[in-house]
C-alpha cells in the first residue's frame, strides 16, 4: 500500500539558510499534518492543513510557514535556520470522515543545521 | 506541562509474555487516543487507537484499555515478539480523529528470545 512520501530524508544546512521539506500524503488522504522531533524528545505539532487550508496550528516559529498545494502535498519552508532547528520532521496524513482516521506518518525527513 | 505521560521510559520482557505499556494523560477534553510504535531512523507507525465511548478495542495481540475516570490507558502486546522491540508512544486528541496529536515521550520495549 503506497505511504506517506517525505523528500528529501536528509539535509543539511548552514545557520541561517532556508530548507524547503516536502510531503506527498497516502491518495485520497486530505489533511496533513506536520510535526518536530528534536533528540531525546516526543513528536511536537507544527502545523496541519484540510483541504488545502490551514486548520490548526502548533508551536510553529514565525520562521517557518507551510501550504498545501492543490494534489494535497505540502511542503514546510523554513527560514532563517538555527542550531535548534535540527531535528526529525514528520509529516502525516489522514483522510476525514468514517469512525477511526489514524494519522500515518511517512519516514520523516533528519534536518541538520550546522 | 505534558498532557500525555508515559512514566516508563522503558519495559524489557520475555519473549511469550505480555508487555503492558502504560500512559496517563491530564486533559479531559481529549477523546481520541493512539498508540505507535516507532523503530529507529523510521515514521511512527500507527499500532491501534480507542475512542472515549469504549474502553477497550483489540486487534490481534494488541489491545488497548481506556479507563477514562482515571486518564489512563494502557496497550497489552500478547504474546510478545523480538520483532515487537520498539518505543511505543501514546498519543491523544481533543479534535477527535481528525484533531493534531499529542504525544508522550515514549518507552522503549525490548523483548528477549
Amino acid at each position: 500500500a503506497a505511504g506517506v512520501i517525505q523528500s528529501p530524508r536528509h539535509l543539511i544546512k548552514e545557520k541561517r539558510e532556508t530548507a524547503t521539506l516536502k510531503c506527498y500524503p497516502i491518495p485520497r488522504h486530505d489533511t496533513v499534518y506536520w510535526y518536530q522531533q528534536g533528540p531525546g524528545q516526543d513528536p511536537q505539532f507544527l502545523i496541519s492543513f484540510y483541504e488545502k487550508m490551514q486548520s490548526d496550528k502548533g508551536s510553529i516559529p514565525d520562521r517557518f510557514s507551510a501550504q498545501q498545494f492543490s494534489d494535497y502535498h505540502s511542503e514546510l519552508n523554513m527560514s532563517s535556520l538555527e542550531l535548534g532547528d535540527s531535528a526529525l520532521y514528520f509529516c502525516a496524513s489522514s483522510r476525514r470522515g468514517g469512525s477511526y482516521n489514524e494519522q500515518f506518518f511517512g519516514p520523516g525527513t533528519r534536518l541538520t543545521v550546522l | 506541562d505534558q498532557q500525555v505521560k508515559q512514566n516508563s521510559p522503558s519495559l524489557s520482557v520475555q519473549e511469550g509474555r505480555i508487555s503492558i505499556l502504560n500512559c496517563d494523560y491530564t486533559n479531559s477534553m481529549f477523546d481520541y487516543f493512539l498508540w505507535y510504535k516507532k523503530y529507529p531512523a523510521e515514521g511512527p507507525t500507527f499500532l491501534i487507537s480507542i475512542s472515549s465511548i469504549k474502553d477497550k478495542n483489540e486487534d490481534g495481540r494488541f489491545t488497548v484499555f481506556l479507563n477514562k475516570s482515571a486518564k489512563h490507558l494502557s496497550l497489552h502486546i500478547v504474546p510478545s515478539q523480538p520483532g515487537d522491540s520498539a518505543v511505543y508512544f501514546c498519543a491523544a486528541s481533543g479534535g477527535g480523529s481528525q484533531g493534531n496529536l499529542i504525544f508522550g515521550k515514549g518507552t522503549k520495549l525490548s523483548v528477549k528470545p
